[in-house]
């Protein structure tokens, strides 16, 4: 089954305890990206990858990393988390077309994080 | 930057009744997509519309895409309890490797009232 998968689907920690959320693709798709979602603010993204090892930052992209060492595997960083970061994580990816152009996202069930 | 506005931010409709959500780019789009996502779950795909004035059905939900493809809406005809979520647009403008990127707008949240 073609599907994006995130873990922990729920965490809650406490401020500057690192921590790392996985999303991993089966359907060989080159893009990938996170999103965070907050009441009244839509999604908003996070960091996109286009192949391995090329990221770049969305709209926003502070206080996170990340890194695509493989084509499946796109993980959020949080290397000192703080309240701020309290919110839905989203994971998605997006294959290209017949036509080269790139086709709708796929996004993963979601990670809710608590930052006390 | 693109921006993606979406009207209005919640809808409350008595079930049977239609509801309507529009999107307004501030630059022309190469694409739109429409996504669901039901309270506790994760956005959805419905459709993306590419042409200038395409009109796509899918049972009760009519999208479009303007003509000028600077915006879009979404009729759902007699709701029902089960179309209940945030509807999001997602417009796509460019060509080539500059196409990837999604804005999304901040969507409408429907409740239907049975």
């Amino acid at each position: 089954e073609a599907q994006v998968t995130q873990n922990p689907r729920y965490l809650i920690t406490v401020t500057g305890k690192k921590l790392t959320v996985t999303c991993s693709q089966n359907m060989n798709h080159e893009y990938m990206s996170w999103y965070r979602q907050d009441p009244g603010l839509g999604l908003r993204q996070i960091y996109y990858s286009m192949n391995v090892e090329v990221t770049d930052k969305g709209d926003v992209p502070e206080g996170y990393k990340v890194s695509r060492k493989e084509k499946r595997n796109f993980p959020l960083i949080l290397e000192s988390p703080s309240p701020n970061q309290t919110s839905l994580y989203f994971c998605a990816s997006t294959g290209r077309g017949p036509e080269g152009g790139y086709n709708e996202q796929f996004f993963g069930p979601g990670t809710r994080l608590t930052v006390l | 930057g693109q921006q993606v506005m979406q009207i209005p931010q919640y809808q409350h409709v008595q079930e049977g009744e239609d509801f309507t959500t529009y999107c307004n780019s501030s630059t022309t789009l190469s694409n739109i997509q429409w996504y669901k996502q039901r309270p506790g779950g994760h956005p959805v795909f419905l459709i993306q519309l590419v042409k200038s004035g395409e009109v796509k059905k899918q049972k009760r939900l009519t999208f479009q895409f303007g003509e000028a493809k600077k915006n879009s809406s979404l009729h759902i005809t007699a709701t029902q309890t089960t179309d209940v979520g945030t509807y999001f647009c997602a417009g796509r403008s460019g060509s080539g490797a500059g196409s990837y990127q999604l804005t999304f707008g901040k969507g409408t949240k429907l409740s239907v009232i049975p």
